[in-house]
Order: structure tokens, then C-alpha cells, then sequence
């Protein structure tokens, strides 16, 4: 799998766009970008994920660059409850367990 | 969406015991279960994987012999820790996949602190 890199600390204000970004220069075309995120000490939760096209939910934007190689996760209007580290992870869809990185940890300031 | 379940949440015990961790899907059938291991300020490594009803994989440096799992039905893995001495002090964190479809297939749990004394 891809390997990914993360800022690793970034902070944000309540209700502003939280924009936290990804590279990941060496994903191959049949790798996915998933992003979790993990409050402390909880268990990690899933986001989103995608392949080549921009990815809406209702937690959260992806947009992936043209050439893959880099992405940005979009949390709208951020919460405090958004604290947490945000894992970006590049997989070959479905088989593969997930492998952690460092991850970025987002502090949502009041 | 799908749950995860670990019991206990976290336990206290004394070095030279053992330390057993249930993970169990609530409302799917899990074909395979992930077990990780989270230290303060470090992110999840992973440790094993175990398909129901085979044996576990190890990862590269984890002791089988010292942390058991089994996975013997499609709701329920358990991780042993035997012999647990205070290094063995983290996070222990279960995910469970349900086979092949969606993009959800992987879930995690709550995690498990273990403290031992």
C-alpha cells in the first residue's frame, strides 16, 4: 500500500472549514484513500473514502487531485467534538487491512 | 452502521496473570477480525489477523505465544494476554470486516486499556 504524509498537528476554529491534507505520491491507480479519524481513547471511525472522484457525506468532503497523488479532507463547519487525530490511509480496495500512520491531530479551538 | 463491541473497556492486573479481551460484532457476521495495539501518543499497530476458524497471523515481532487469539465464531474473537507484564500496558483495540462488500468493512471497536501493575 501507498505511503501517506500528514501534518502532524493542525488547529481550527469552531465553525470555520477544517481543510487537513494528505500526500500520497506513490498511490497506484487501484488504491483507495480512506480517511478515520480517532477520538482519544476510542476506537477509530470511519469517514470516508475514495478513488479518483471528489466524495461528499454527511460528515465530510474529499477531494482527491487530479493526478491522485494528493488529497484534502473537508470537515465543513467544525465542531469541538471534531478534536481528534484524522488517519488518511491508501489501500487496494476491499482485501487489505487497515495500516496506520501518524495521522494529524486536529484541535478545534472555541 | 455496524457495531463493535470489547469487554472489558479496561482492567487492572498484576504482572505474571493473564488478561482476556472479547471482541464481538453486534449486528454482522465477521469473516475476519483485526486486533491492534495503540502505546500513549503512538498510532495503532497492528498485531494480528484471524479468520473464523483458522489460526491467527502474526505480524512481524509479536509474540503468538504470549498473545492468544482465538476466533471461533463469526461474532466473537478473543485476546489473551498471557504472562502480562507492565510493558504489555496499552490500548487494544478490535476490527471486525464483514467479508468483502462496502465501504464500511472495516469496523473498530472501543478498545481495551489494559494496566498491569
Amino acid at each position: 500500500d501507498a505511503k501517506t504524509t500528514q501534518p502532524p498537528s493542525m488547529d481550527c476554529a469552531e465553525g470555520r472549514a477544517a481543510n487537513l491534507p494528505c500526500n500520497h505520491s506513490t498511490i497506484s491507480g487501484n488504491e483507495y484513500v480512506y480517511w478515520y479519524r480517532q477520538i482519544h481513547s476510542q476506537g477509530p471511525q470511519y469517514i470516508i473514502h475514495g478513488l479518483k472522484n471528489n466524495e461528499t457525506n454527511e460528515m465530510a468532503s474529499l477531494i482527491i487531485t487530479e493526478d491522485r497523488k494528493s488529497s484534502t479532507l473537508i470537515l465543513p463547519h467544525a465542531t469541538l467534538r471534531d478534536t481528534a487525530v484524522y488517519y488518511c490511509i491508501v489501500r487496494v480496495e476491499p482485501a487489505r487491512q487497515l495500516t496506520f500512520g501518524s495521522g494529524t491531530q486536529l484541535t478545534v479551538l472555541p | 452502521g455496524a457495531v463493535v463491541s470489547q469487554h472489558p473497556s479496561w482492567v487492572i492486573c498484576k504482572s505474571g496473570t493473564s488478561v482476556k479481551i472479547e471482541c464481538r460484532s453486534l449486528d454482522f457476521q465477521a469473516t475476519t477480525m483485526f486486533w491492534y495495539r495503540q502505546f500513549p501518543k503512538q498510532s495503532l499497530m497492528l498485531m494480528a489477523t484471524s479468520n473464523e476458524g483458522s489460526k491467527a497471523t502474526y505480524e512481524q515481532g509479536v509474540e503468538k505465544d504470549k498473545f492468544l487469539i482465538n476466533h471461533a465464531s463469526l461474532t466473537l474473537s478473543t485476546l489473551t494476554v498471557t504472562s502480562a507484564h507492565p510493558e504489555d500496558s496499552s490500548f487494544y483495540i478490535c476490527s471486525a470486516r464483514a467479508g468483502l462488500a462496502g465501504p464500511y468493512e472495516q469496523y473498530f471497536g472501543p478498545g481495551t486499556r489494559l494496566t498491569v501493575t
